[in-house]
């Protein structure tokens, strides 16, 4: 069965903290990974993706695991333009650009 | 920057009705898709589309479901005799080709309440 599970939190943080979002796939043949955040009923929009050695983009840092079939997001120095809901995605097997999303989990950056 | 643009924003029908849903993906991306998200739940894919072809569908897309690209800058969802259950945020997406290929543009949805 193909899944993509996140854990829902949602995470209520401070201003200025560090967070830590984590992901499990279960189809080994994926390629291809992501993560994308979304606002309150808008559509989903990339983030980054992750690559097997792991990437930064300024605060945001991804880390992929093949072997344990993980990902990871963390979050430096939070701000409050960082509320949103984080969707892990993962592709589904080499050559295919359909990707299949995890329920998603919810920040809330508080003042 | 380029952007995928759907139509219309919002439709209100009655079951049984047919609902088509427009989109204009990035005029140079090869890529077509369509996703859905039922309130509350998460972003589901429906059926990506290339080279004027459907390459791969899931369960959702059952044979209520069709899509099309009419000419060259539309893409179409329709769905032929709508259920309460087909009310969700239909999002269509478009991708490049290469590396780009699995880096997919969202448009801002279209919701469909099914009354």
């Amino acid at each position: 069965r193909k899944e993509v599970e996140q854990d829902p939190g949602p995470f209520n943080v401070p201003e200025g903290a560090t967070v830590a979002f984590n992901c499990t796939y279960s189809n080994s043949a994926s390629q291809s990974f992501f993560w994308y955040r979304q606002d309150c009923r808008k559509e989903p929009k990339l983030l980054m993706s992750v690559y097997s050695s792991g990437n930064e983009d300024g605060r945001f840092t991804a880390q992929l695991n093949r072997a344990s079939q993980y990902i990871s997001l963390l979050i430096r120095d939070s701000k409050l333009s960082d509320s949103a809901t984080y969707l892990c995605v993962v592709n589904w097997g080499a050559g295919a650009n359909n990707l299949f999303f995890g329920t998603g989990t919810r920040l809330t950056v508080i003042p | 920057e380029p952007e995928v643009t759907q139509t219309p924003s919002h439709q209100v029908t009655q079951m049984g009705q047919e609902v088509i849903l427009r989109c204009v993906p990035i005029s140079n991306h090869l890529y077509f898709y369509w996703y859905r998200q039922i309130l509350g739940q998460k972003v589901e894919f429906l059926v990506s589309f290339y080279n004027n072809e459907i390459s791969e569908k899931s369960e959702i897309f059952d044979d209520q479901f069709s899509v099309e690209r009419p000419d060259g800058s539309n893409f179409t969802l329709k769905i032929r005799s709508t259920k309460l259950e087909d009310s969700a945020m239909y999002f269509c997406a478009s991708s490049g080709i290469g590396s780009g290929a699995n880096v997919l543009t969202f448009g801002a949805g279209s919701r469909l309440t099914v009354l």
